[in-house]
Order: structure tokens, then sequence, then C-alpha cells
């Protein structure tokens, strides 16, 4: 099956900051969401972005189908960033999402 | 609009003992999903349907049983819990394009089973 990838596994950044989370996938994708899980668990879906970019507030998200990789660019940091991002993907025909083993980012105060 | 709605939140099992885990949406999605998520593993697809008598298998289904009798509700059951089975799961849902893929997935809050 399709491999998903995250980096970097931790992250810890003074609120402000900005960073940069990586997802790399092993196939070709008709379809890449990423997810926040936040501290209490609950599971948020950030974007919708098989290709191109989107942006939402201070989150943006790229995907390069064809090199098989996306970003997600958080900026000026907040403490309410903190938690588990996920990416994941579907390969074409498949009917399931793949997740990978997320990014952990902590803001610090 | 209550999105997907997940019972119960919390679960203490004996090995050997059944249950079922509820999941219901009330946004007409075709597409529902379960997965479980363990410590360092991220979530992975237990069983999934793409509409009502439909149903297939995931990544780990072995000890859970699905049915879809309605585009509402998706349970999962287990049948004869086993400690391993200790987890939290996620119910999903989303439209779905037959001909594309699943849409955007939208969880409920998750239910915290423990296995004795």
């Amino acid at each position: 099956g399709i491999q998903v990838e995250q980096s970097p596994p931790d992250l810890i950044l003074q609120e402000g900051a900005n960073s940069t989370l990586r997802c790399n996938f092993s196939d070709s994708v008709n379809n890449l969401q990423w997810f926040h899980q936040n501290p209490w668990g609950q599971l948020i879906n950030l974007f919708y972005i098989p290709s191109g970019t989107k942006q939402n507030g201070r989150l943006s998200a790229t995907t390069v189908a064809t090199e098989r990789y996306s970003l997600l660019y958080i900026s000026s940091s907040q403490t309410t960033d903190s938690g588990v991002y996920f990416c994941a993907v579907e390969s074409f025909g498949n009917e399931k999402l793949t997740f990978g083993t997320g990014t952990r980012l902590t803001i610090i105060p | 609009n209550a999105g997907v709605t997940q019972t119960p939140k919390f679960q203490v099992l004996k090995t050997g003992q059944s249950m079922t885990l509820q999941c219901a949406q009330d946004m007409n999605h075709e597409y529902m999903s379960w997965y479980r998520q363990d410590p360092g593993m991220g979530l992975r697809l237990i069983h999934y349907s793409v509409g009502a008598g439909i149903t297939d298998q995931g990544e780990v289904p072995n000890g859970y049983n699905v049915s879809r009798s309605t585009t509402e509700d998706f349970p999962l059951r287990l049948l004869s819990a086993a400690p391993s089975q200790t987890s939290v799961y996620f119910c999903a849902s989303s439209l779905f394009n037959g001909l594309a893929n699943t849409g955007e997935l939208f969880f409920g809050e998750g239910s915290r089973l423990t296995v004795l």
C-alpha cells in the first residue's frame, strides 16, 4: 500500500514563530488532506488539497502531486496551534485514506 | 447539525466481552469509516462503507464487524474483546464520488476503549 511519511516528528517553537510541516507519499494520489488533533483529542480537517495551494488565515498548504509531497505552513504560531498534525492520502481507485504518523507541534508562550 | 456522533465516549471491558460502538452522522454522507489510534502509530483504518448495504475491510479489520443498514449509522462491533483492542476509536464520514475519491473527512470525538 501507499506509504506516508511526515517530518519532523516533533517540533517545539516559541509563540509567534513560523513553521513548515512536510508530508511525503510513495504513489500518485487523487486525495490529500491535512488534519489537526488538538490536545483534547479532537480531529479537525484543515485542508482538502490533492494539488495546488490553499490558504486559511495563518495556515496554508501546498501539494506538488508530481513530486509526491505536501507542505503545511503555520505563520505567527499561537499556543492554540499545539497538537498533532496529520497528513492523509488516497491513491486512485483506493477508497481509503492512509494516514501518516503525524508531527507533534508544541508552541511555548 | 450535530455532525458525527459517537457513543460511548469511554468504555471498559473484560477480555471476551462484546460491545458495539455507535456512530451516526446527519450530513447525508455516503462514505463512513472507522479508525483506531494507538500511540506512535497514527490512525489505522478498520472498516469503511461507501453506502448503505456496502462495507469493506481496511488495514486492521480482524476482531471487528460492521454493518451499514442506513445512510446515517455505521456501528462497529467487537465480538470478543482482547487487550490488543485497547485503543481510541474514531468514526468519520464524507461525501463520496465513486468516480473520484473520498471527500473532506469529518471525525467524531472518539471513543476510548480499555480491555482488561
